[in-house]
């Protein structure tokens, strides 16, 4: 089965702090997209970061970064700076051609 | 900002009950998507569709579970009858095939089936 796992079911960190979500695939495309999706408490779905496979070069979103290997089929997302407003549940994500297929998720929780 | 409208938001009914809930996808976008989030399954695709098409409903449970999208701007998803392990946030989510763009997400219906 072609699946996403993220290994931690949570985290924490403190305020101001740098934290790096986990986060691998299996996929036997040669080409396609990664996500994060961040789900706070009002449970939107918001896109915080996205990088394309072909793409060598990681993806940067202001605090948000990944460190994308390809042929380890790994996806981490680094937070820098930690802030209250971070505390979510994060979704790693990867395209398999139109569908999109979620890990477990992470939560995250930043502390004062 | 071009929004993925779901209503209702939230809705309690009684086990046995029908349950519509509905999407309208960010106009332009030519698929759409259907997720269920459990705390024990995470987000499910249960079904989705392209150019008002079903291209692949596999997550979805037939017997009870209906999924359509009767013109480009609305998609439906019911559950005819209700069951209690139906209780979960149902997402619609919208797109455009073939741009690998990222799927814009409703804030989802909070179902609960008594």
């Amino acid at each position: 089965a072609q699946t996403v796992t993220q290994s931690q079911p949570e985290m924490s960190v403190q305020e101001a702090e740098t934290v790096t979500l986990s986060c691998t695939y299996d996929t036997s495309e040669n080409n396609y997209y990664l996500f994060w999706y961040k789900q706070p408490p009002s449970r939107q779905m918001i896109l915080v970061i996205r990088q394309e496979a072909y793409k060598q070069q990681n993806a940067t979103e202001n605090r948000f970064s990944v460190n994308f290997q390809k042929a380890a089929k790994s996806f981490s997302l680094k937070i820098s700076d930690s802030q209250l407003g971070d505390t979510a549940m994060y979704f790693c994500g990867r395209t398999s051609y139109d569908k999109v297929i979620f890990g477990p998720g992470t939560s995250l929780s930043v502390i004062p | 900002d071009a929004r993925v409208t779901q209503t209702p938001r939230h809705k309690v009914t009684e086990m046995g009950q029908e349950v519509t809930m509905r999407c309208q996808p960010i106009l332009g976008h030519n698929t759409v998507f259907w997720y269920r989030q459990t705390m024990m399954q995470g987000l499910e695709l249960l079904a989705y569709f392209r150019n008002r098409a079903p291209l692949d409903d596999s997550g979805m449970p037939k017997d009870r579970f209906s999924a359509e999208m009767p013109d480009a701007t609305l998609a439906t998803l019911k559950i005819q009858p209700s069951e209690p392990r139906d209780s979960a946030v149902y997402f619609c989510a919208s797109g455009r095939q073939g741009e690998y763009q990222p799927q814009h997400f409703g804030d989802g219906t909070r179902l609960s089936i008594l």
